[in-house]
Order: C-alpha cells, then sequence, then structure tokens
C-alpha cells in the first residue's frame, strides 16, 4: 500500500528539549510539505521541499528546522526557538510542486509538557 | 495574491438535508482548484477537484463546479449522512505557487 506515514501520533516536548517528527512517503513523489494546524483553524505551511537536498521556508518557518536526504524522507525538528510549538502537524507529498493533488498523513499532535 | 474564502462554521444539518458549503477564491491566470475532507484525528484527503473552468469534480455524492466568471468552487451535496460530519477544506493550486488553503468549514450533520 503506498502512502504516507507520520509517528509518532503524539509527541511530548518539555520546555528547551528540541523535538524530531518523521514523514515517510512511499507514493515516489518530488515534493513533500509540512503544515501546522491548530484547532479550528486551516493549515499553515511551514517548510516544503520539491527535491532532495533542497528545501523552502514556507510561511511561519521560525523556530523550526527540515533535511531532504532521501526523497522518501522529510523530517521535521521543532526547535527551543519555536515558544509555542503545541499543535496537530501534517506531512504532505505530491507528484510534482505545481497543480498536482496533496496526500496526507495521519498527523502527530505535539504537546508541551 | 492568491487567495481561497470559505464559508465560516460550524454548519449544522440534519440527515438528508442538502449542503452547500461556499468558496470563491483570488488568483491569476488558471488554478486548479480542490475540496478536501478531515475527519476527526486524521489528516486530509481529497475529496474532489477540478483543473479547469466548467468542469465539475465529484465524488461520493459531492459536487463542485469550477466557476470562472463568478471566481467560485461551491460544494454541494445533496443529501448528507451522519458519517459526512468533518472539516471540509477548499483548495487552490497554480503551477509554480504553493497550495492555498481556506480556513475550513465544520459540518455537524444529526441523525
Amino acid at each position: 500500500d503506498g502512502g504516507i506515514t507520520q509517528s509518532p501520533k503524539y509527541l511530548f516536548r518539555k520546555e528547551g528539549q528540541n523535538v524530531t517528527l518523521s514523514c515517510e512517503q512511499n507514493l515516489n513523489h518530488d515534493a513533500m510539505y509540512w503544515y501546522r494546524q491548530d484547532p479550528g483553524q486551516g493549515l499553515r505551511l511551514i517548510y516544503y521541499s520539491q527535491i532532495v537536498n533542497d528545501f523552502q521556508k514556507g510561511d511561519i518557518a521560525e523556530g523550526y528546522s527540515v533535511s531532504r536526504e532521501k526523497k522518501e524522507s522529510f523530517p521535521l525538528t521543532v526547535t527551543s526557538a519555536q515558544k509555542n510549538p503545541t499543535a496537530f502537524y501534517l506531512c504532505a507529498s505530491s507528484d510534482s510542486g505545481s497543480q498536482e493533488t496533496q496526500y496526507f498523513g495521519p498527523g502527530t499532535r505535539l504537546l508541551v509538557l | 495574491g492568491n487567495s481561497v474564502t470559505q464559508m465560516e462554521g460550524p454548519v449544522t444539518l440534519s440527515e438528508e438535508a442538502f449542503l452547500t458549503i461556499n468558496c470563491t477564491y483570488t488568483a491569476t491566470g488558471y488554478p486548479s482548484l480542490f475540496w478536501y475532507v478531515q475527519y476527526p484525528g486524521e489528516g486530509l484527503q481529497l475529496l474532489l477537484k477540478a483543473t479547469k473552468a466548467d468542469d465539475k469534480g465529484s465524488n461520493k455524492g459531492f459536487e463542485a463546479t469550477y466557476r470562472k466568471e463568478t471566481t467560485s468552487f461551491h460544494l454541494e451535496k445533496g443529501s448528507v449522512q451522519v458519517s459526512d460530519s468533518a472539516v471540509y477544506f477548499c483548495a487552490l493550486t497554480r503551477r509554480g505557487f504553493k497550495t492555498i488553503f481556506g480556513a475550513g468549514t465544520r459540518l455537524f450533520v444529526k441523525a
């Protein structure tokens, strides 16, 4: 079955700690995306990557970092500089960066202890 | 710039009622238009899409028509079910630009 997996489903972060959210896809898609969703709100783009070893900041990149060393993987690190990290994080991929359907993972809910 | 505006929710309907969720957009050029659905605690999944003017996307009884003259892509369903309760997102994509999502409209369907 092709798809996108995200892990863990729930993640707890202590003050001052960096945490990494995993996103893996086996759809052979070139483009991958990270979104943040706050309760009752829409999606905000954090980072996106259209090709391996390249990525661009989205609308709310401050306090986050990413890497794209493999086509299948696009991990997101929430750093201690992100002062309000509690949210639902969604990873998505698409066949190319334009006019294509995005396929979403099941999401990771990050909570601050 | 590109933008998507959709009606605020929540929308509450009784089972078998008619559903309309309005979506209008602003974009230069010729965007593709999408409706995504998000069930509680899950990611988004594509519901339907249309890639050019006058196209009608349809899936699971839902329909939306790409209206360039009114810059709209309203979602409709003739008879909703309790299982349709979810958040619905309108979105647009243009070649070379990132996808723009609306704020989402929550639908509650009562039995």
